[in-house]
């Protein structure tokens, strides 16, 4: 069985901190997907990560995969309370994987 | 883009009730929806991948005979929560990706929130 250990699995800060959530597997992904969602809604897809070591930022967001496909982490700068939710890493292997998720909270 | 939509987005039901679910790709066709659950503030757990016209693929410890999954068409899955119980009360959210590939990435519905009573 593929499992994503995803870390940590709760987070509250302060306004302004920076702060990076991973996503550790045994496993080799095609690709691994980064999720947030909102209460009550369906997740929705922040960026999707195919090569080893690659790279990606989304505004404050830095997504990294690990070189051997197999890891990532999501680093956020100067977070904001509007960054507050629940973000999800998700590998891809003919069928989602998702890791147990980081609750997310961005006090002002 | 690609619009995945969830009716209803909540129920609440006796305990004995069966209650559909209906998960529609609104502007694509997709041949394969996936259907999760969820809890509060946990992750999505896969329950089955929905083919269509064919059966569903179900995850280990999913009751086929409990959740009953359709695909009838490329663009409607439905889910039938069969006799239903206070512990399948949960959140329900279904997917669909736009091509063919596995690779290709998933458009999430808005989720069904089910209270059994």
């Amino acid at each position: 069985t593929q499992l994503l250990e995803q870390s940590p699995q709760f987070l509250s800060i302060q306004e302004g901190e920076n702060l990076t959530v991973y996503c550790n597997s045994s496993s080799v992904f095609s690709s691994l997907q980064w999720y947030r969602q909102e209460p009550g809604e369906g997740p929705v897809l922040l960026v999707t990560v195919v090569t080893g070591g690659e790279v990606k930022k989304l505004k404050r967001l830095t997504f990294q995969f690990g070189d051997a496909r197999k890891d990532s982490s999501l680093h956020i700068t100067a977070a904001q309370p509007g960054d507050t939710g629940l973000y999800l890493c998700a590998g891809l292997t003919g069928k989602l994987i998702f890791g147990q998720g980081t609750t997310l909270q961005v006090k002002p | 883009g690609a619009v995945v939509s969830q009716h209803p987005s909540w129920v609440i039901c006796k305990s004995g009730t069966s209650v559909k679910i209906e998960c529609r790709s609104l502007d694509f066709q997709a041949t394969t929806m996936f259907w999760y659950r969820q809890f509060p503030k946990q992750s999505l757990m896969l329950m089955a991948t929905s083919n269509e016209g064919s059966k569903a693929t179900y995850e280990q410890g999913v009751e086929k005979d409990k959740f009953l999954i359709n695909h009838a068409s490329l663009t409607l899955s439905t889910l039938t929560v069969t006799s239903a119980h206070p512990e399948d009360s949960s959140f329900y959210i279904c997917s669909a990706n736009t091509g063919g590939a596995s690779n290709q990435p998933q458009h999430f519905g808005d989720g069904t929130r089910l209270s059994i009573l």
